[in-house]
């Protein structure tokens, strides 16, 4: 079955800086690639996604990257503030799957002022 | 606004004592999911349900059962409480429908269970 992999398990940055979390995955057929940021105390929330025809998506301060052949994907934040301290998950879905998707083990980013 | 409503934030339990959490919907969403959430270990999930009366082992099943009985709603219970189940648990719900395919999950916002 599906295996997503997420390094590094904790990052501190200076505000400002930028943050770089990554992804592998293990089944080619995967074509989804959500990302959750969870905040204290409440569930993830869904932030970005990319789907497997795209290689990189933005959003403001937010970029993901995917490169299939690799099977790597990444979250990029640009400007990092106080508020992007939170935990990070990667989760991948495939066809294979159905409708489950497969978390990676979590990122907590850490803003330094 | 769509949600996902878990019924407690916070619950102390006794070891031995038969605990229900509750999960609701109201996306009329066909998946829905039970998840752990310990430090270290990220996400693990211990049942997920595609449709009513429907129930399939994740990954960590043991100690738990659900039920679905009706469609927006989704219980997890833990039939004979341990200290070990003290943890964070999280629902979460989507959609089966192929275009809501790249929607991903909505989260509940948890429930802390400390067992005592």
């Amino acid at each position: 079955g599906e295996n997503v992999e997420q390094h590094p398990s904790t990052l501190s940055v200076q505000e400002g800086d930028s943050a770089v979390i990554k992804c592998t995955y293990s089944d080619s057929a995967s074509n989804y690639f959500p990302w959750y940021k969870q905040e204290l105390g409440k569930g993830p929330q869904l932030i970005i996604d990319i789907r497997s025809n795209v290689g990189e998506k933005k959003d403001q301060r937010i970029a993901v990257t995917l490169n299939k052949t690799a099977k790597h994907f990444s979250l990029h934040i640009t400007e990092t503030q106080p508020e992007d301290s939170a935990v990070y998950f990667c989760a991948a879905r495939s066809n294979s799957s159905a409708s489950k998707i497969i978390f990676g083990s979590g990122t907590r980013l850490s803003i330094r002022p | 606004d769509v949600k996902v409503t878990q019924s407690s934030r916070y619950l102390v339990k006794r070891t031995g004592e038969k605990v229900f959490l509750e999960c609701v919907q109201d996306m009329d969403h066909e998946n829905m999911f039970w998840y752990r959430q310990d430090p270290g270990l990220g996400l693990r999930l211990i049942y997920f349900s595609y449709d009513v009366k429907m129930k399939e082992k994740g990954d960590i099943p043991e100690g738990y059962s659900v039920s679905r009985e009706k469609k927006e709603r989704f219980s997890l219970i833990l039939e004979s409480a341990s200290t070990n189940q003290t943890s964070m648990y999280l629902c979460a719900s989507s959609s089966r429908a192929r275009e809501e395919f790249y929607y991903g999950y909505t989260f509940g916002s948890g429930t802390r269970l400390t067992v005592v």
